[in-house]
């Protein structure tokens, strides 16, 4: 079956612009999370939907939002974009009983 | 969830086995061990998870010490395929929500 979908691949920002991230999880499964991968930083929770409520939050500032939708399809937001928050922007989706997460590939956005 | 010490770096011939230890010596009765990996740029990989039982799948073996205070991923044959950062989490099976804390991982790398 097919693998979590998350687009755009690449993406180029300017400062205090905004962006929306898409991901779509593996047929079935309810939850997605999202995550940010900085070298610094390196890989960190920002939230999780299950049902199309968030769930869980990570520490980040209230720029980053998200949303799920009825087919769980998911996206989140960054408002007001800063230099540090060029990362990569990672997507897992689990059933939401098990907790083995798949990752998609990722979103690489630049803030320049 | 409890914290994970591995080592950041170990390097591996091909073919030969990779062990990639981790310390969780504050885990808890009901935290899981699990194993992800990342090959450079891509998402992570889900690999295994245990809770007290050494287990085997078609990509690795998991072997918990009695007291679970630390754990060991095989990988039985290394490829250089399996060049890549280890992650190992400890975590609570079925908690609301999937959230995963990720350290700083082991940069494993299978030379020729």
């Amino acid at each position: 079956k097919a693998g979590v979908t998350q687009t755009p691949r690449y993406l180029i920002k300017t400062r205090g612009q905004q962006v929306t991230l898409s991901c779509s999880p593996i047929s079935g499964h309810r939850s997605v999370s999202w995550y940010q991968q900085t070298p610094g930083q390196g890989l960190q929770f920002l939230f999780e939907y299950f049902s199309e409520t968030q769930r869980n939050k990570g520490n980040f500032p209230g720029r980053f939002s998200g949303r799920q939708f009825s087919n769980s399809r998911s996206e989140m937001n960054v408002s007001t974009l800063e230099l540090g928050d060029s990362a990569l922007y990672l997507c897992a989706s689990s059933s939401g009983v098990s907790t083995e997460a798949f990752f998609g590939q990722g979103t690489r956005l630049t803030v320049v | 969830d409890a914290k994970t010490t591995q080592p950041p770096s170990m390097d591996c011939a091909e073919g030969r086995a990779a062990n990639l230890p981790c310390n969780h010596s504050t885990i808890s009765g009901n935290e899981y061990v699990y194993w992800y990996r990342q090959i450079h740029s891509q998402g992570p990989q889900y690999i295994i998870h245990g809770l007290k039982n050494n287990e085997t799948n078609e990509m690795a073996s998991l072997i918990i010490t009695e007291d679970r205070k630390s754990s060991t991923l095989i990988l039985p044959h290394a490829t250089l395929r399996d060049t890549a950062v280890y992650y190992c989490i400890v975590r609570v099976w079925e908690t609301s929500g999937s959230r995963l804390t990720f350290g700083e991982g082991t940069q494993l790398t299978v030379n020729p």
